[in-house]
This record gives C-alpha cells, structure tokens and sequence, in this order.
C-alpha cells in the first residue's frame, strides 16, 4: 500500500490560513471520512491534532480544522502562529489487510 | 494520565534481532476497544507503521514487515513488545510506542511515546 500523497513544505505569514492536502485512493481517504493528523516538532513525538477527519481532541487549538473532497483529506490551519510551524502527518485507514496508512509528511513553515 | 515508554537496546547489530517494550502507566493496557501500536521514523523521513496488537493478543501488521515482526502482550506488566528480525541498515529509526484505537474503520494514535532511536550498525 502506497503511501498517501502529501506536499512536501508550505508555508505561511503569522495570522494567515494555509491547508495541507492528503491525496489517497478511493480504497483509502476516499472510501473513508476517517483521516487523523499528526503534528510532530523537531525531536519530538507526534500529536494527534485531528481524528475521524474532522474531529479534534480536547486541548487542540480549533484553529485546527480538518475536511475531506474526494479523494483529498486537508487540514487548514487559520490565524497562523510561530508553535505551528513543524512536520504534519495525515493517516488513513486502507483496508482490512492494511489498516494503518501514513502520508508523507509536510514541513510548515511560519515565515 | 495516560504514559507511554519505550525501552530497549539503543543499538543493533545487523542480522540480529530488535527488540523493544513499551510501557503503559496511568492505565489500563486491557482497556476495551484500545490496541496497542508501533511506529517508526527513518532519520529525516515519515511515519511508518509497524503493527498494532490488542490485549488479548489479536494482531495487526504492515504487510511490508509482517514476515520479520512480531508483537506481544504482558497485561500483567502493563506492557507490550516489538521484535524484529533480521535487521538491515534501512531498520535504523525513531520507535514510538502509541495507543491505538482501532474500531472498523476507524483509526487513530494518542498518546505517543517519547520515542527511542535505535541504530543497526556493526
């Protein structure tokens, strides 16, 4: 199972929004609206920032929004701040035989 | 709170056998509905999973790495492991340990584990 298809950098000004786009298959994101999202600083273990595709975990910022188009995951951050900048992840569930697919990841820089 | 820990040899050599465990404090390893997951991160590179396995024993693997893993479950520890045989140079990474929900299709990982480098290298 290939992994899902993620951008490799975007960036951003502070108090701007950005997206991150998640493209899979129709076996995976598109069968799904089940996608979670992994923030990840240098160093440091991922955060689940976004779950169930839309979803966010108690704690998490809701300028974290998560949606899906298809075949297409996103996640949009608005009003953009310095903490945000770091590695983002999408994940997806695949099929029986390969429940658990990541994305690549994508740097987000804060300029 | 809900902890997670790796532990284990930080360096391996190749055609040998990984082996770490993670350990859960804060909770229940046997809670419902949870499995019990592990990643791992290349130097520089993304997310891969490993596997995730259930307190009763029921597995999960990546197809990619299914023939050379293998997790278990110590609920009477509050523990599981990953093994992983016949290491190359390309299994050097960042293992995390997480918890797992997995319920049909419906996947996600919180908490993480700090995350434990272990190198392959004669």
């Amino acid at each position: 199972q290939s992994a899902l298809t993620q951008p490799a950098s975007v960036s951003g000004s502070p108090g701007q929004s950005i997206t991150i786009s998640c493209t899979g298959t129709s076996s995976d994101v598109g069968s799904y609206n089940l996608v979670s999202w992994y923030q990840q600083h240098p160093g440091k273990a991922p955060k689940l920032m976004i779950y169930e595709g839309s979803k966010r975990p108690s704690g998490v910022s809701n300028r974290f929004s998560g949606s899906k188009s298809g075949n297409t995951a996103s996640l949009t951050i608005s009003g953009l701040q310095a903490e945000d900048e770091a590695d983002y992840y999408c994940c997806s569930y695949a099929g029986s035989s390969t429940p658990v697919v990541f994305g690549g990841g994508t740097k987000l820089t804060v300029l | 709170q809900l902890q997670l820990q790796e532990s284990g040899p930080g360096l391996v050599k190749p055609s040998e056998t990984l082996s770490l465990t993670c350990t859960v404090s804060g909770g229940s390893i046997s809670s419902s509905s949870y499995y019990w997951g592990w990643i791992r991160q290349p130097p520089g590179k993304g997310l891969e999973w490993i596997g995730s396995i259930y307190y009763s024993g029921s597995t999960y693997y990546n197809p990619s790495l299914k023939s050379r893993v293998t997790i278990s479950v110590d609920t009477s520890k509050n523990q599981f492991s990953l093994k992983l045989s016949s290491v190359t140079a390309a299994d050097t990474a960042v293992y995390y340990c997480a918890r797992h929900w997995y319920v049909g299709e419906d996947n996600w990982f919180d908490p993480w584990g700090q995350g434990t480098l272990v190198t392959v290298s004669s």
